[in-house]
């Protein structure tokens, strides 16, 4: 069975905090992804990785970066957290070709005060 | 604009009925299409996926079509459970090569009573 593991599932910070989210994938998969999701909305697409230290911005990477040192970690680093990102942050990864499953971590559940 | 239109947002269906959710997109071009099913508090999990060239796919209860002329899919559940009482959310990419640009809609909240 893939995993995909995150490091938290809540957590709450202040404003301003910088703050680490972590992603663990155990089956080898080239392409990591980080993904928040709010109510009403579709997931969006912060940032992508599809190899060791390589990434893409996706649709909302402000205010975030990432990194991927190893293979199975892929990171997620908010420089100085603000309310408006507040929300549930999602880690997946996938294989290399399209018809691959998509396997998501159970999500952090990131509050910002 | 959201590329990747549901409906309906929300619908309560009583166990052992029938219910059919919708897709609509305008995603262009167009590889393929997939099925998640999220539980509350939990990732999504992966019902389905169709190419272009297919119009049916099944997963057990789950059936989901696919019609890429018109750009509408459905995903139909067959028997409900109360298991099935989830967010179910419907992607699509527009090339083989594009992980990074899947298009997600905002998800269907099915809740099937006793």
């Amino acid at each position: 069975d893939v995993k995909v593991t995150q490091s938290s599932r809540y957590l709450v910070k202040r404003t301003g905090e910088k703050v680490f989210l972590e992603c663990v994938q155990d089956m080898d998969h080239e392409n990591m992804f980080w993904y928040r999701q709010d109510p009403g909305l579709g997931l969006r697409l912060i940032y992508f990785s599809y190899d060791v230290k390589m990434k893409e911005k996706g649709d909302i990477p402000e205010g975030y970066s990432v990194s991927r040192e190893k293979k199975e970690r892929f990171s997620l680093i908010l420089e100085s957290a603000s309310t408006n990102q507040t929300s549930m942050y999602l880690c997946a990864s996938t294989g290399t070709t399209w018809a691959d499953t998509q396997y998501f971590g159970p999500g952090t559940r990131l509050t910002v005060l | 604009k959201n590329q990747v239109e549901q409906s309906p947002q929300s619908l309560i269906i009583l166990e052992g009925k029938n219910c059919t959710l919708q897709c609509n997109y305008t995603v262009s071009p167009f590889s393929n299409l997939r099925w998640y099913k999220q539980d509350t508090g939990r990732g999504p999990v992966s019902l389905t996926i169709m190419t272009f060239s297919e119009n049916t796919k099944s997963n057990g209860r789950y059936t989901a079509t696919l019609d890429a002329d018109t750009k509408q899919s459905s995903l139909h559940i067959t028997a409900s459970q109360l298991s099935d009482s989830a967010s179910y959310i419907c992607v699509v990419s527009p090339t083989t090569d594009s992980w990074g640009k899947l298009q997600f809609g905002a998800g269907t909240q099915v809740v099937v009573t006793p």
